[in-house]
């Protein structure tokens, strides 16, 4: 698989349920970011994880972080509707790269 | 709350044609960036730029492309002469610090505008 792999691709759950997606990378990393991006629009920032940190809240969102696995976790607790969006993780590279490497997203939709 | 602001929101060009897409960075910053999604892919980062110069590029971005920061707050990217295959969405990003130090973390976060949708028929 490629950097910053999202499963599942796509979710479908109930408003008010959790949503948990997962994120893989291959390389090592200093930060790992979750990115919100709904329907044709820009990406929001979520949440950024440092590679020293294994789990971070931000309100509704948390974030888990294995560097031992490369692997990353999303929850969303009590979702709602305007939830609904593509979710996806950005990595980058220890050695100073610039970029943001992007995995596919999750396709989050929250019925009501 | 600051952010990125892009224009156009949707530009359409025939092919072999000149585009310039414009950025207003987020004012404080120092890093912006380029990054294009075509349609149901990934984000795809094209180009990084600080202190009047790219630091980092990809190989998506050739010759065909360029980018300038012609005053103290726009940012544009050109295409010289459009192909099909540039047809996507392109995101405009910029932040406080670069990638790379962990301490600053939080200063490297990366905002990003709202896109603007390259059409080339």
């Amino acid at each position: 698989s490629q950097q910053g792999e999202e499963d599942p691709q796509a979710l479908s759950i109930q408003e008010g349920e959790n949503a948990t997606m997962n994120c893989s990378y291959k390389t090592s990393i200093n930060n790992l970011q979750w990115y919100r991006q709904n329907s044709g629009r820009g990406l929001v920032h979520l949440i950024l994880i440092r590679s020293n940190e294994r789990e971070k809240h931000s309100g509704r969102l948390r974030v888990t972080l294995d560097t031992s696995k490369k692997s990353s976790s999303l929850l969303i607790t009590a979702s709602r509707a305007a939830d609904t969006a593509s979710y996806f993780c950005a990595t980058d590279a220890y050695q100073g790269a610039q970029k943001l490497v992007f995995g596919q997203g999750t396709r989050l939709t929250i019925n009501p | 709350e600051p952010e990125v602001t892009q224009t156009p929101s949707h530009q359409v060009t025939q092919m072999g044609q000149e585009v310039i897409l414009r950025c207003v960075p987020i004012s404080n910053h120092l890093y912006f960036y380029w990054y294009r999604q075509i349609l149901g892919q990934k984000v795809e980062f094209l180009v990084s730029f600080y202190n009047n110069e790219i630091s980092e590029k990809s190989e998506i971005f050739d010759d065909q492309f360029s980018v300038e920061r012609p005053d103290g707050s726009n940012f544009t990217l050109k295409i010289r002469s459009t192909k099909l295959e540039d047809s996507a969405m392109y995101f405009c990003a910029s932040s406080e610090w670069g990638v790379g130090d962990p301490a600053i973390s939080n200063k490297n976060i990366q905002y990003f505008g709202a896109g603007t949708r390259l059409s080339v028929l």
